[in-house]
């Protein structure tokens, strides 16, 4: 089992759309938790930083950590086609080190 | 956010030579670095991780005699690649840990084709 699982899609989802995308995880001592999006032949751009279990939101975007259940959500609001590219979850204990999801291609269609 | 840049952003050479890419946090210091190697439509995977001042940190099965790392100054790491073979080919990618020390930047990557 690998230790954090993300769904590699693709997903497909009409302009507009509320998108959500998720990780799971089963290292208990992840504390922080980052959404990247890299598109194609990019190098990956950090989304969003949390730390420890809540919500935080900035923009169009809302990341969700739920340690409890060890589950991570970054959720898109009103979708645009500049939003398609690879979404990647990572996170760490605070070692620097970062333990990465496998990505989620999305696609949002005009 | 801070900001990582890679040096060259792309580049071919033949198989037997080597090729050097550099790293540089433009508006900060990083005492550390890390390099990552990812294949088309994958993940990113952990090389090595480079200190400043000192050795740097290979991850299991990456060859360091091959994949050579320097942290020269607290703003550049440079990654060369000796004797390249073609299946050496990939997107190579670095990173910087931000002010807070646990998010990460990464550079633009550097895609190397040898041929």
């Amino acid at each position: 089992q690998k230790e954090v699982e993300q769904d590699p899609g693709p997903l497909s989802v009409p302009e507009g759309a509320i998108v959500s995308l998720n990780c799971t995880y089963s290292n208990s001592a992840f504390q922080y938790f980052m959404w990247y999006r890299q598109y194609s032949r990019k190098g990956p751009e950090l989304l969003m930083y949390t730390y420890s279990s809540g919500n935080k939101e900035d923009g169009r975007f809302t990341a969700q950590v739920d340690k409890s259940s060890k589950y991570i959500s970054l959720f898109i609001r009103d979708s645009q086609p500049s939003d398609s590219a690879t979404y990647l979850c990572a996170m760490t204990n605070a070692g620097n080190m970062l333990t990465f999801g496998g990505g989620t291609r999305l696609m949002v269609k005009p | 956010g801070a900001v990582v840049s890679q040096h060259p952003s792309r580049v071919i050479c033949k198989s037997g030579t080597s090729v050097k890419i550099e790293c540089r946090s433009l508006d900060f210091q990083a005492t550390t670095m890390f390099w990552y190697r990812q294949f088309p439509k994958k993940s990113l995977m952990l090389m090595a991780t480079s200190n400043e001042g000192s050795k740097a940190t290979y991850e299991q099965g990456v060859e360091k005699d091959k994949f050579l790392i320097n942290h020269a100054s607290l703003t550049l790491s440079t990654l060369t690649v000796t004797s390249a073979h073609p299946e050496d080919s990939s997107f190579y990618i670095c990173s910087a840990p931000g002010q807070g020390r646990n998010e990460q930047y990464f550079g633009p990557g550097t895609r190397l084709t040898v041929t």
